[in-house]
């Protein structure tokens, strides 16, 4: 089956402690990306890949780190974790098109609590 | 910069009712243009894309949307709510000067009541 696959589904943890959401795509997409849902704000990108060892900051990169070591995987790694990264967050992946337009795959989302 | 505008961040609908939800977008340029459904504790799923081949688009689960240039608008529309319809529905853009970047509208919430 097709799908975006996220892990953990659900974190809580406290301000200071590293922690990897892992993101894995089993379509041989090129394109990855990462946003996040905030309540009346509807999903900001943060980061994205074009391709492997490909990244660029999307519109709120500030405290978050990616890699794009292999095609299928796009970590989300935030090294310091502060209350406002308070949010739910989801990976998505499409075919790479320099015109857009193409459908973007979502995962079931990782929500995620800092404290 | 490109903007989503969804007017109405809940709109509630009784069972059978139209449903309407508003999308406008902000561009000179006509851009790709998605409706994306969220049911609770789940990721977005498309509902429909318009690319320009055709200003009314069908999607799934009997959503419509009509593409009007001189509005700057993308209304999704349904003939009859069903109570599992209920879910937020999220407007989304796409230009080329942005690849496969998606910037999305702020949501709207749909209840359907019995």
């Amino acid at each position: 089956e097709a799908q975006v696959t996220q892990n953990p589904r659900y974190l809580i943890t406290v301000t200071g402690k590293k922690l990897t959401v892992t993101c894995s795509q089993n379509m041989n997409h090129e394109y990855m990306s990462w946003y996040r849902q905030d309540p009346g704000l509807g999903l900001r990108q943060i980061y994205y890949s074009m391709n492997v060892e490909v990244t660029d900051k999307g519109d709120v990169p500030e405290g978050y780190k990616v890699s794009r070591k292999e095609k299928r995987n796009f970590p989300l790694i935030l090294e310091s974790p502060s209350p406002n990264q308070t949010s739910l967050y989801f990976c998505a992946s499409s075919l790479r098109s320099l015109a857009g337009g193409n459908e973007q795959f979502f995962g079931p989302g990782t929500r995620l609590t800092v404290l | 910069a490109q903007s989503v505008t969804q007017l109405g961040s809940h709109v509630s609908v009784s069972e059978g009712a139209l449903v309407l939800l508003r999308c406008n977008y902000s561009s000179s340029v006509p851009p790709y243009l998605f409706w994306y459904v969220q049911y609770p504790n789940q990721g977005l799923q498309l509902l429909l894309k318009y690319t320009s081949a055709a200003t009314l688009v069908k999607g799934i689960n009997g959503f419509e949307a009509e593409f009007k240039k001189s509005e700057t608008s993308f209304h999704l529309t349904k003939p009859s709510a069903h109570m599992s319809d209920a879910a937020e529905y999220f407007c989304a853009v796409s230009r080329m000067e942005y690849g496969n970047k998606l910037v999305f509208g702020a949501g709207t919430i749909l209840r359907v009541k019995s």
